[in-house]
């Protein structure tokens, strides 16, 4: 079974501050997409950063980055220069990519950004 | 661009009465499109998704159902609400054409059964 796995259930970090969250899965797939989605208190889900498993490249979005270790099915999510706006919950999933497009969502990791 | 819409943003039904909330998307076609549902404080459960007009699939069997009378058109819906049926649902779509495999949500509908 495929699965997301999000060990964090909170995390506090001040503003201007750096905060990583993790997140591993399980797969037996080679060829997939993996994600982080936050979704602050509006609740409305929002992407935040996208990876294509087979780039061995990490994806950048300003002040999101990511690390990821293929091989230790590990994708982290590091926000620097923290701000008030990223409170919010984030959402770490992947799909397969195959054509069901079937996602896999973590339980989530709420964030809190303190001034 | 793509954008999706869901519709009522928030419902409140009584237990016993029927269920409808729809979903729309623009700019695109041949979507897959997805009902999720997030209990408070939780993540995201697949009710249903879809490849196409009239495919549905059910991941968790329960008292809701699905329908895709159009190819962006996509409808959830109850005969009769469950107490346990409340919570937030999202629609979503996505797509292997363009960027590919990237899932894009609707702002949700509160739905709380009383």
């Amino acid at each position: 079974a495929q699965t997301v796995t999000q060990s964090q259930p909170e995390m506090s970090v001040q503003e201007a501050e750096t905060v990583t969250l993790s997140c591993t899965y399980d797969t037996s797939e080679n060829n997939y997409y993996l994600f982080w989605y936050k979704q602050p208190p509006s609740r409305q889900m929002i992407l935040v950063i996208r990876q294509e498993a087979y780039k061995q490249q990490n994806a950048t979005e300003n002040r999101f980055s990511v690390n990821f270790q293929k091989a230790a099915k590990s994708f982290s999510l590091k926000i620097s220069d923290s701000q008030l706006g990223d409170t919010a919950m984030y959402f770490c999933a992947f799909t397969t990519g195959d054509s069901w497009g079937k996602f896999q969502f973590g339980a989530g990791t709420q964030v809190v950004v303190t001034p | 661009s793509q954008t999706i819409h869901q519709w009522p943003a928030t419902l409140v039904q009584p237990v016993g009465s029927p269920l409808s909330l729809e979903c729309t998307v623009e700019g695109t076609s041949n979507p897959n499109l997805y009902w999720y549902r997030q209990a408070a404080g939780r993540g995201l459960q697949l009710l249903f998704y879809s490849v196409g007009i009239g495919q549905i699939s059910s991941e968790v069997p329960q008292n809701l159902s699905a329908s895709r009378p159009q190819d962006r058109q996509f409808i959830l819906s109850s005969k009769k609400l469950l107490l346990s049926d409340s919570g937030f649902y999202l629609c979503a779509w996505s797509s292997l054409q363009g960027y590919g495999n990237t899932i894009y949500f609707g702002e949700g509908s509160w739905l709380t059964v009383v």
